[in-house]
């Protein structure tokens, strides 16, 4: 079964500064999306970046990029000149995309990492 | 927005009781996903329906069931409720197949039992 970690349960930047979050995960599969979502204050879930694990080339939107690493199953976050607006809690999943998926594809989820921005 | 609506928003309720929780998918999405979201526990995948049909199992109790109508709307029942239960329970839609593999997250109903 694949399997999601992220091993920072809280981190801190200062505002204008850059800031990683961590995830690795586990799966037998070579075939699958992973995702960074964001859950600020207000609970609503809202997708911040994609991959596929096929693209070699991290994601990347506007402030946020990815480095991901498919060998060593490991998938960060970074967020570039971080902003107020950015704290919230960081949730990384992983979701099957193979055929052999069909149409069960749920996601699974790290724990999450709550991110603090300092003025 | 999402494109995903759930309601209620907010429901408060006691012990014992049942509640019923909707979700409306974007338009064109097949598959509807339920997720609970507790504090000490994070998200946890309850159920997955495609097109009228269960597909995928999680944690969800005995004492929760879901369904999906023609309208490919769905609804989670809870009963016999338990202060356990108390969380936050997201819906969630996403197309089949070509897709991307993004799911989209209605804003959830937070569910109090007291």
């Amino acid at each position: 079964a694949q399997t999601v970690t992220q091993s920072q349960p809280e981190m801190s930047v200062q505002e204008a500064e850059t800031v990683t979050l961590s995830c690795t995960y586990d799966t037998s599969e070579s075939d699958y999306y992973l995702f960074w979502y964001k859950q600020p204050p207000s609970r609503q879930m809202i997708l911040v970046i994609r991959q596929e694990a096929y693209k070699q080339q991290n994601a990347t939107e506007n402030r946020f990029s990815v480095n991901f690493q498919k060998a060593a199953k490991s998938f960060s976050l970074k967020i570039s000149d971080s902003q107020l607006g950015d704290a919230a809690m960081y949730f990384c999943a992983y979701r099957s995309a193979g055929l052999n998926a069909g149409n069960n594809r749920k996601l699974i989820w790290g724990l999450g990492t709550s991110l603090a921005v300092n003025p | 927005d999402s494109g995903v609506t759930q309601t209620p928003k907010h429901l408060i309720t006691a012990t014992g009781q049942r509640v019923t929780l909707r979700c409306s998918p974007r338009s064109g999405d097949l598959s509807v996903y339920w997720y609970q979201q507790s504090l000490d526990q994070g998200l946890q995948f309850l159920i997955q329906y495609y097109n009228g049909e269960e597909r995928a199992k999680g944690n969800i109790l005995e004492r929760f069931s879901a369904q999906q109508f023609p309208d490919l709307h769905s609804e989670l029942n809870l009963s016999s409720l338990e202060l356990g239960d108390s969380a936050l329970y997201f819906c969630a839609s996403s197309v089949a197949w070509g897709s991307t593999g993004e799911l989209f997250f209605g804003e959830g109903s937070r569910l109090t039992v007291l």
